[in-house]
């Protein structure tokens, strides 16, 4: 079974912290792609970044990067100097090879960005 | 520009009152999918349709059916509606398959009275 954990439901900082958002993820598939996304108020989720299975290089860009460590099947994501415009719910979701329609979400951790 | 439109953007109906949500996107996109997402929850998948091959998730009730006429519209319907259903009913496409890049529209909050 597929499963993906996001363990923090709510993060609250102050304009130009940095944050890290925590995705843990389950598959017995060897051929994976993990992806970002991000909800605002508005509610469109808007994607962020996609990542497979066999590539850990982490990736940044500007203020975001993604740390992807297959030992630990995790793929966090740190936005560094955050802003009010940052405040959203951001979704950590999965897709295996097998099953290729469908994307399984976790539970989403909301982050407010206070000025 | 909006490339997946969902319409209406909030949608109130009655118990048990048929109601139909709509999906148009301008991608051209194989595959349009159908959302289902509860305050505070994860978005859940109800069913996709790849092309105009239907494919149904094993848990989605009876209740919510869904047509494709064309490639760029998708429906979904819900014959009687209960209060449990309320929530934000999501659309999205992708080209060919879920491990692309999904594009969402801005949804359709139903409430059921």
């Amino acid at each position: 079974a597929q499963k993906v954990t996001q363990a923090q439901t709510e993060i609250s900082v102050v304009e130009k912290e940095d944050v890290t958002l925590d995705c843990v993820y389950e598959t017995r598939d060897t051929t994976y792609y993990l992806f970002w996304y991000k909800q605002p108020p508005s509610g469109e989720l808007v994607f962020l970044i996609r990542r497979n299975s066999f590539d850990e290089q982490n990736e940044i860009s500007g203020r975001y990067s993604w740390n992807f460590q297959k030992s630990t099947s995790s793929f966090n994501f740190t936005i560094t100097a955050s802003q009010v415009v940052d405040s959203a719910v951001y979704f950590c979701a999965l897709s295996v090879v097998y099953n290729t329609d469908k994307l399984i979400f976790g539970t989403g951790t909301r982050l407010q960005v206070f000025p | 520009d909006a490339m997946v439109i969902q319409n209406p953007r909030y949608q109130v109906t009655q118990f048990g009152k048929p109601v139909t949500l709509s999906c148009s996107q301008t991608l051209n996109h194989n595959v349009m999918y159908w959302y289902q997402q509860k305050s505070s929850q994860a978005p859940k998948l109800l069913f996709h349709y790849y092309d105009k091959d239907f494919n149904n998730e094993a848990d989605t009730p009876d209740n919510f059916q869904s047509r494709r006429p064309n490639t760029s519209f998708c429906f979904l319907d819900i014959r009687s509606p209960g209060l449990g259903d309320a929530a934000m009913y999501l659309c999205a496409t992708s080209r060919d398959r879920a491990i692309e890049k999904l594009f969402f529209g801005s949804g359709t909050q139903l409430s059921v009275l």
